[in-house]
């Protein structure tokens, strides 16, 4: 079956890195995704990593994908104030995606 | 760059009601999808679609709902007779399965559905 779990909520300083970390349970998916919610916005896809990576690096994300564990964790570098949204880990199950809860980061300055 | 579409953004509508929300996938997408996020919680999947009929759907998408592509660009939700807890926001997303090899699903900005 399919579940995604994450934390819920994350504050960090302006300038600081965020590290947002997610667990899925579906050994057989094949990529995991990272999408971005503004409030009062849609889902924008921020990254994503096929299963036979372990780290894929895209400007000042990072992202680390730990198969034995099932964990994945994406990283923003020097995080600014626009970097403030919910962030939701994502599976592929066949041609459907499987999302965790969101995890709300705050920035403060 | 594409997007996908979605009216309206926001209904207000009273329980026992139709509702329709409306999706114009991106044009050369062959998947088709809608979510709900509850307030405060998960995006869950409803169903999706393919080559003219649903493909998958969840436990959620009970006889109260159904979807439809009357056209060559509309995707549509109906809820037939909208309860309270029906109250979300309502996603559509489309993707190109294969070839992107990614497939990643791109989302448009959300229907907002409040049930009196």
């Amino acid at each position: 079956g399919e579940d995604v779990e994450q934390s819920l909520f994350l504050s960090v300083r302006e300038g600081d890195s965020s590290v947002i970390n997610c667990t899925y349970t579906d050994s057989s998916s094949t990529y995991l995704y990272w999408y971005k919610q503004e409030p009062g916005a849609g889902l924008q896809l921020l990254t994503y990593i096929f299963s036979n990576m372990d780290m894929k690096q895209d400007q000042r994300l990072t992202v680390l994908l730990n198969k034995k564990d099932k964990h994945l964790s994406l990283r923003i570098a020097d995080t600014q104030t626009g970097d403030s949204a919910i962030y939701f880990c994502a599976e592929r199950n066949d041609y459907k995606l499987s999302f965790g809860a969101g995890t709300t980061v705050t920035v403060r300055a | 760059e594409p997007e996908v579409t979605q009216t309206p953004s926001h209904q207000v509508t009273q329980m026992g009601q139709e509702v329709i929300l409306r999706c114009v996938p991106i044009s050369n997408h062959l998947y088709f999808y809608w979510y709900r996020q509850i307030l405060g919680q998960k995006v869950e999947f409803l169903v999706s679609f393919y080559n003219n009929e649903i493909s998958e759907k969840s436990e959620i998408f009970d006889d109260q709902f159904s979807v439809e592509r009357p056209d060559g660009s509309n995707f549509t939700l109906k809820i037939r007779s909208t309860k309270l807890e029906d109250s979300a926001m309502y996603f559509c997303a489309s993707s190109v399965p294969g070839q992107t090899r990614t497939g990643e699903l791109f989302f448009g900005e959300g229907s907002r559905l409040t049930v009196l």
